[in-house]
């Protein structure tokens, strides 16, 4: 089945750097991979997805690659704040089409003020 | 909107026992997905209902079951509680299986 890996699992930059977060996934099939954002305590929310037809996708700060190739993808985010805090999961489609989600095992951002 | 509601927020139960969560999704979605995520690890797939069926479920036991009833609110059960099903149950909700996943705020599970 599907697989997904996500490095690092701990990230600190200062404020006002750039944060990138990594995903690989093992089967081509996957068609959509959103990242979730995670606050401490409240639940996982969709900040950012791209579908297997896009190779780039921004949203202001944040910014999402992909590369079908070699089967990564990537989560950008530029000019961090403290409030960027929190935990970040990438996850890939099942290719079988149920809907499912396959997640990676989380990326701890700290942005030091 | 109503986002998707979980009850109840915390639950703490004695090993052996069973448990009981509920969730409703948001209005006009008819699938539902149940997650576990453990201390320190991500959410592992458990459940995925659907018009009222069972469609899909991951790599757990027998003892973790549910349903999805009529208004596509659901349950899970988790009978003969272990140790090791200390976790955060979250539910997430879909409008059909491609669209966006919206999740609850979870049911934090403690087995003592």
């Amino acid at each position: 089945g599907e697989n997904v890996e996500q490095h690092p699992s701990t990230l600190s930059v200062q404020e006002g750097d750039s944060a990138v977060i990594k995903c690989t996934y093992s089967d081509s099939a996957s068609n959509y991979f959103p990242w979730y954002k995670q606050e401490l305590g409240k639940r996982p929310q969709l900040i950012i997805d791209i579908r297997s037809n896009v190779g780039e996708k921004k949203d202001q700060r944040i910014a999402v690659t992909l590369n079908k190739t070699a089967k990564h993808f990537s989560l950008h985010i530029t000019e961090t704040q403290p409030e960027d805090s929190a935990v970040y999961f990438c996850a890939a489609s099942d290719p079988g089409n149920t809907g499912k989600l396959i997640f990676g095992q989380g990326t701890t951002l700290q942005v030091k003020p | 909107e109503a986002g998707v509601t979980q009850s109840p927020t915390h639950l703490i139960k004695t090993r052996g026992q069973q448990a009981t969560l509920r969730c409703s999704p948001i209005s006009g979605h008819t699938s539902v997905y149940w997650y576990q995520q453990a201390l320190g690890l991500g959410l592992q797939f458990l459940l995925w209902y659907d018009e009222g069926e069972e469609r899909n479920r991951g790599n757990f036991p027998p003892r973790f079951s549910g349903r999805q009833f009529p208004n596509y609110s659901s349950e899970l059960n988790v009978n003969a509680l272990e140790l090791e099903d200390s976790a955060l149950y979250l539910c997430a909700s879909k409008w059909d299986r491609r669209t966006e996943a919206f999740f609850g705020q979870g049911t934090r599970l403690t087995v003592v």
